[in-house]
């Protein structure tokens, strides 16, 4: 069974550029994650989607980061325009279960690691 | 609000050394606890999980964990490493009536020859 796949794996760009990351999770899994990983820290949660619908999107800066998943599938995380502190790792997470009131287990993918210049 | 706090951001071993990676957490609701590893360039990857029941749990690798609910903590422990072992060790927390986990920063496990 193929994992969750992300691409680019990494991206370089200038500040205030645009940049996209695509996610593509688990097979059957409903729940959609995205994280971002600064050098030296755990993971922090971006946003969080049950199938289509954005249901914790509380820690995405909403005025350069947006997110979709249109169908329910596979997803992109954007950032317009990009700055400095945005260099890190963006990881996508998927689960089968829905969180509340289960354990969810997260399968990760590889994660984009943007450097912004 | 759920945080955790790994007390060790490096532990260097030597191979076959026994290994313990320390976890405190704090919330005011019920949790899920879990250990992943994530190996250079690669996402995590879960070693193990405590959800209910016997407070010592064994994972992936020859790693265990304890719960301590007294004492908040969930360390990691393997008997014996290897050198393969070395890699970045996260604890997370989850509130069983929530979907949000919380990540330590992380333990850089060096194992040496």
């Amino acid at each position: 069974e193929a994992g969750v796949v992300q691409s680019p794996r990494y991206k370089i760009i200038e500040k205030k550029q645009p940049v996209a990351f695509w996610c593509n999770p688990i097979s059957g899994h409903n729940t959609l994650y995205w994280y971002r990983q600064n050098l030296g820290q755990g993971p922090e949660l971006l946003i969080r989607y049950e199938n289509e619908e954005a249901v914790d999107d509380s820690q995405l800066p909403k005025d350069r980061f947006s997110a979709e998943r249109l169908k329910g599938v596979d997803s992109t995380l954007k950032i317009q325009p990009a700055e400095l502190g945005d260099s890190a790792v963006y990881l996508c997470a998927s689960s089968l279960a829905k969180d509340w009131g289960s354990t969810g287990e997260q399968f990760f993918g590889p994660g984009t690691r943007l450097t912004v210049l | 609000a759920q945080s955790v706090t790994q007390l060790d951001s490096q532990v260097p071993v030597f191979e076959e050394a026994p290994v313990e990676l320390r976890c405190n957490y704090s919330s005011s609701v019920s949790v899920y606890l879990f250990w992943y590893v994530q190996y250079p360039n690669q996402g995590l990857q879960l070693l193990l999980k405590y959800l209910s029941g016997s407070t010592l749990v064994k994972g992936i690798n020859g790693f265990e964990a304890e719960f301590n609910k007294s004492q908040t903590s969930f360390h990691l422990r393997k008997p014996s490493v290897h050198i393969s072992d070395t890699a970045e060790y996260f604890c997370a927390v989850r509130s069983t009536n929530a979907g949000k986990s919380t990540f330590g920063d992380g333990t850089t496990l060096t194992v040496k020859p």
